[in-house]
């Protein structure tokens, strides 16, 4: 079955040091986005990007969509304490269907 | 607007109990999901409901059923509860294929 992996599964970096994370599936997706889990909260929607090779920005964060439709990639600038957590990609295939990644989680080292 | 709720917040049960896990949002959505969270595995969907009065299995529906009582609510049912249902179950609704919104999760464990 479709399957979507994330790497890497840890990161930990210093404050100020910059973080990404990527994201791979086995089949072409409709959509992708991306959520972030704060420990012990739930995932919250960051954003959705549905074209092939489309960036979009959000202040320090940077996501790209692969020119096949099969890859993703979040780039966080300058991390803060604030952006710990784990991201989650999701795949779409299909209207209804999302395929979750296995999510990267990120600390922070003030 | 409360978002998405869910209840209860924890959960213990012996093995081959049953019990229902209740889901509700108050924004409208069509569509709602239910997820499980195991460490290093990410969401799997168990099963979703693109609209009232269907529902149709995700990933991982071995061992539930789900019921779109209406609109608002989606639960989730565990017949004879394992050990391996042990897990973090979330509830989510969104619009077709727009962001999901997700309730603060179930903790259940199953002895």
């Amino acid at each position: 079955g479709q399957q979507v992996m994330q790497i890497p599964q840890y990161q930990h970096v210093q404050e100020g040091e910059d973080f990404t994370t990527y994201c791979n599936s086995s089949t072409t997706l409709s959509n992708i986005q991306w959520y972030k889990q704060r420990p012990g909260g739930h995932p919250v929607f960051l954003i959705q990007l549905v074209k092939s090779g489309e960036v979009k920005k959000q202040k320090r964060l940077t996501f790209q969509f692969g020119e096949a439709k099969k890859n993703s990639s979040l780039h966080i600038t300058a991390t803060q304490t604030t952006d710990v957590g784990t991201y989650f990609c999701a795949g779409i295939s299909g209207t209804y269907k999302y395929i979750f990644g296995t999510g990267t989680r990120l600390k922070v080292l003030a | 607007n409360a978002g998405v709720t869910q209840t209860p917040k924890f959960q213990v049960l012996k093995t081959g109990q049953s019990m229902t896990l209740q889901c509700a949002q108050d924004m409208n959505h069509n569509s709602m999901y239910w997820y499980r969270q195991d460490p290093g595995m990410g969401l799997r969907l168990i099963y979703y409901s693109a609209s009232e009065g269907t529902t149709d299995k995700g990933e991982v529906p071995n061992g539930y059923n789900v019921s779109r009582l209406n609109k608002r609510e989606f639960s989730l049912r565990l017949e004879s509860a394992a050990p391996s249902q042990t897990s973090v179950y979330f509830c989510a609704s969104g619009r077709a294929v727009n962001e999901q919104f997700f309730g603060p999760g179930t903790r259940l464990t199953v002895l």
